[in-house]
């Protein structure tokens, strides 16, 4: 199975800093990598699709870089809506595989 | 609009087994593609994919659960359901399904909201 690894687990910001989230992953993935918003009480929401790739209505201050085994999700300027958990996946083998999530929290 | 909602018992009992239904809108279980499948995630843990049901009733199982597992679909009722065996507490998770449509990738562009199950006698 594919592992993959989150940092960090959690983050306190303000509205409008920047924040970057790792995902590594064990095994090259290729650009198979996705990103999850997840908050308590609703349908987690697809962010991004092969790890660069904004699904749409979601915002541009959204972004994914990274292939191979290393990817990361930067939100350029943090805003209220944006506090939540996030979650990376490898899209590249059966069983899919998630980071351990990063909690980003109000500073 | 695609929509899915989970659903079942909130709470069982240890050695009991869980049936979870996910009825879904906006896109149909017979579409080349499309396959619906179960996450879950323990309380503080990260998620876990459990199971997946094809377009063409082809199934696929987490390993290290696939004993316990069931998954079915009834496309007339635009339902699908996961069942697993003898129930412990560390089963305690909210159980998610979400839909995959395979040729854009193995990723969930829509998800449920979510039914969170207890374990506990």
């Amino acid at each position: 199975d594919i592992q993959m690894t989150q940092s960090p687990s959690s983050v306190s910001a303000s509205v409008g800093d920047r924040v970057t989230i790792t995902c590594r992953a064990s095994q090259a993935s290729s650009n198979w990598l996705v990103w999850y918003q997840l908050k308590p009480a609703k349908a987690p929401r697809l962010l991004i699709s092969g790890a660069t790739t904004l699904q749409t209505g979601v915002p541009s201050r959204f972004s994914g870089s990274g292939y191979g085994t290393e990817f990361i999700l930067t939100i350029s300027s943090l805003q209220p809506e944006d506090f939540a958990t996030y979650y990376c996946q490898q899209a590249n083998s059966f069983p899919l595989t998630f980071g351990g999530g990063t909690k980003v929290e109000v500073k | 609009q695609v929509t899915l909602r989970e659903s079942g018992p909130a709470l069982v009992r240890p050695t009991q087994t869980l049936t979870l239904t996910c009825t879904f809108s906006g896109f149909s279980l017979s579409t080349s593609g499309v396959c619906v499948n179960w996450i879950r995630q323990p309380p503080g843990k990260a998620l876990e994919w459990l199971a997946r049901i094809d377009w063409d009733d082809d199934k696929y199982y987490s390993a290290s659960l696939e004993t316990r597992l069931t998954i079915s679909k009834d496309t007339s009722k635009d339902q699908v359901v996961l069942t697993m065996t003898n129930m412990d507490p560390v089963d305690t998770a909210t159980y998610y399904c979400a839909r995959m449509f395979t040729p854009s990738g193995y990723y969930f562009d829509s998800w449920g909201q979510g039914t969170l199950v207890t374990v506990s006698s």
